[in-house]
C-alpha cells in the first residue's frame, strides 16, 4: 500500500525551463511534507518542506505547492540548471515517521 | 563537520552470515532511522528510534534488528541475511521526532547477499 506516490519515474527538461515534479498521497493524517534530492553514491539531502497549514513555500529557485483537498504536492524548479539533475523524493510526515515516495529522476538537458 | 557516517559503504556476503552495519551521528540528534532503497520502491523505513533505548518497527522490519544503547549510534543487525536483503541502506537522524523534522542521511551502504 503505497501511501505516497510519484507517478513519473523520470522527467527531462531543457536547461533554463521550469521543472515540475509531482507527488500524491492518500493518508489525510499527513501534515508535513518534504522534498529530498539524491545524487548517485550519496545519501538524500533535504531540499524544501511545507506544513499543511500553508499552500506554498519558496526557497530561491525552488517552490513547493500543497493542495490538501487533492492530496497533491508539487515541486517547481525555475530556472532548471544542469546541477539539478538528480533523483527527487517527496516525503510525508506525521509524528514519528516520514513516508517516502518512489522517486522521480530529473534530467536537465543543456 | 555535522554528519551521519555509515560503515561499511560496500559489503558482499553470503546467506546466513551475521553482519552489522554501523551508523553514527555527531549532531546530538534524538531520532535515528534506517531505510532501504530498492528500484521502483523508493525509500522504505526498517526501524527507527525516538531516543536511547527506545526503538520501533518501521514498514519493513522483518529480518533486521537494531539497538540504541548510546545517543550517537544506531547499528543495523542482520542475524541471518538472505538474498532478498540485497539493497542500498541508509541511516538518517533528526533533532526530534522524525515526522516533523528534516532528516540527515548517511552516504549509504550497498549490501549484496549471495
Amino acid at each position: 500500500d503505497q501511501q505516497v506516490k510519484q507517478n513519473s519515474p523520470s522527467l527531462s527538461v531543457q536547461e533554463g525551463r521550469i521543472s515540475i515534479l509531482n507527488c500524491d498521497y492518500t493518508n489525510s493524517m499527513f501534515d508535513y511534507f518534504l522534498w529530498y534530492k539524491k545524487y548517485p553514491a550519496e545519501g538524500p539531502t533535504f531540499l524544501i518542506s511545507i506544513s499543511s497549514i500553508k499552500d506554498k513555500n519558496e526557497d530561491g529557485r525552488f517552490t513547493v505547492f500543497l493542495n490538501k483537498s487533492a492530496k497533491h504536492l508539487s515541486l517547481h524548479i525555475v530556472p532548471s540548471q544542469p546541477g539539478d539533475s538528480a533523483v527527487y523524493f517527496c516525503a510525508a510526515g506525521g509524528n514519528e515517521k516520514l513516508t517516502f515516495g518512489t522517486g522521480t529522476r530529473l534530467t536537465i538537458i543543456p | 563537520e555535522a554528519q551521519v557516517t555509515q560503515n561499511p559503504r560496500y559489503l558482499i556476503t553470503v546467506t546466513g552470515k551475521k553482519l552489522t552495519v554501523t551508523c553514527s551521528q555527531n549532531m546530538n540528534h534524538e531520532y535515528m532511522s534506517w531505510y532501504r532503497q530498492d528500484p521502483g520502491l523508493g525509500l522504505r523505513q526498517i526501524y527507527y528510534s525516538m531516543n536511547v533505548e527506545v526503538t520501533d518497527k518501521g514498514d519493513v522490519p522483518e529480518g533486521y534488528k537494531v539497538s540504541r544503547k548510546e545517543k550517537r549510534n544506531f547499528p543495523l543487525i542482520l542475524e541471518s541475511p538472505s538474498p532478498n536483503q540485497t539493497s542500498l541502506y541508509f541511516c538518517a537522524s533528526s533533532l526530534f521526532q522524525g515526522g516533523y523534522n528534516e532528516q540527515f542521511f548517511g552516504p549509504g551502504t550497498r549490501l549484496t547477499v549471495l
